[in-house]
C-alpha cells in the first residue's frame, strides 16, 4: 500500500530558526516527490519538485532532499519568517499523487 | 500562462440545487484532476482525465459528475449534494498522467452545502 507520512503534525518555532520537515513514503517506486505550501482555506502552491533520479532541489531559503532507498524526503527552511507560517504537504507521485497529512508550521515573531 | 484557474472561489448551495465548478488551464497539460479536501485533512483524489477521457474514478458518488469538454477545461457538475460534501474542491493539471511531471493546483472552490 502506498502511504505517505509527515512528522511532526505541527511545529512552532521562533523567527530566525532553521527547521526541518520530514516526509516518508512506503513504496519507493515514485516518479517524483513534490512539496507544497497551503495557506488556510487556499489552494496548494508548489514549492519544490524532486525527480526520482535527483537527490535534492533548492529554491531560495528552501532545500528539499530525497532518499528513495530509505523512503524519505526532508524540507529544510532556513532563517524562518512569520510569513512562512502555513501547512506544508509532501506528495509522492505514482500513477496518482499520494499526499501526507501535512505539517502545520507557525513561526512566531 | 502557468496557472490553473478555478471558478467560483466560493459556492453555497442547497441540497436540491444543481451547480457546476469550473477549472481551466492553458499550459497544454493533457491530464487534469479533481481533488476534495476536508478541513485539516490532505487532498483526496476524485477523478483523473487524460487526453479528455476519464481515466480514474475513485468510487465517487454519482451526485458528482465530471466533464472534460476540451483539453483546457474541466467541469464538475453537482446535484443533490449532502452537507457532508462541504469541502474545498481542488483542480490540478500535469503535462501527462502518471509520469515524472509535477502537478499544478488551482486555488480551489470552497463549497458549502446547506
Amino acid at each position: 500500500k502506498q502511504e505517505v507520512t509527515q512528522i511532526p503534525a505541527a511545529l512552532s518555532v521562533p523567527e530566525g530558526e532553521n527547521l526541518v520537515l520530514n516526509c516518508s513514503f512506503t513504496d519507493s517506486a515514485i516518479y517524483n516527490l513534490q512539496w507544497f505550501r497551503q495557506d488556510p482555506g487556499k489552494g496548494l502552491t508548489s514549492l519544490l519538485l524532486i525527480q526520482s533520479s535527483q537527490r535534492e532541489q533548492t529554491s531560495g531559503r528552501l532545500n528539499a532532499s530525497l532518499d528513495k532507498s530509505s523512503g524519505r524526503s526532508t524540507l529544510y527552511i532556513a532563517a524562518s519568517q512569520p510569513g512562512d507560517s502555513a501547512t506544508y504537504l509532501c506528495a509522492a507521485s505514482y500513477n496518482d499523487m499520494r499526499f501526507g497529512a501535512g505539517t502545520r508550521l507557525t513561526v512566531k515573531p | 500562462d502557468t496557472e490553473v484557474t478555478q471558478t467560483p472561489k466560493h459556492l453555497v448551495m442547497g441540497m436540491t440545487n444543481k451547480k457546476s465548478l469550473k477549472c481551466e488551464q492553458h499550459m497544454g497539460h493533457r491530464a487534469m484532476y479533481w481533488y476534495k479536501q476536508k478541513a485539516k485533512k490532505p487532498p483526496e483524489l476524485m477523478f483523473v482525465y487524460s487526453y479528455e477521457k476519464l481515466s480514474i474514478n475513485e468510487s465517487v458518488p454519482s451526485r458528482f459528475s465530471p466533464e472534460c469538454p476540451n483539453s483546457s477545461l474541466l467541469n464538475l457538475h453537482l446535484h443533490a449534494l449532502q452537507p457532508e460534501d462541504s469541502a474545498l474542491y481542488l483542480c490540478a493539471s500535469s503535462p501527462r498522467e502518471g509520469t515524472n511531471y509535477g502537478y499544478t493546483f488551482g486555488s480551489g472552490t470552497r463549497l458549502t452545502v446547506v
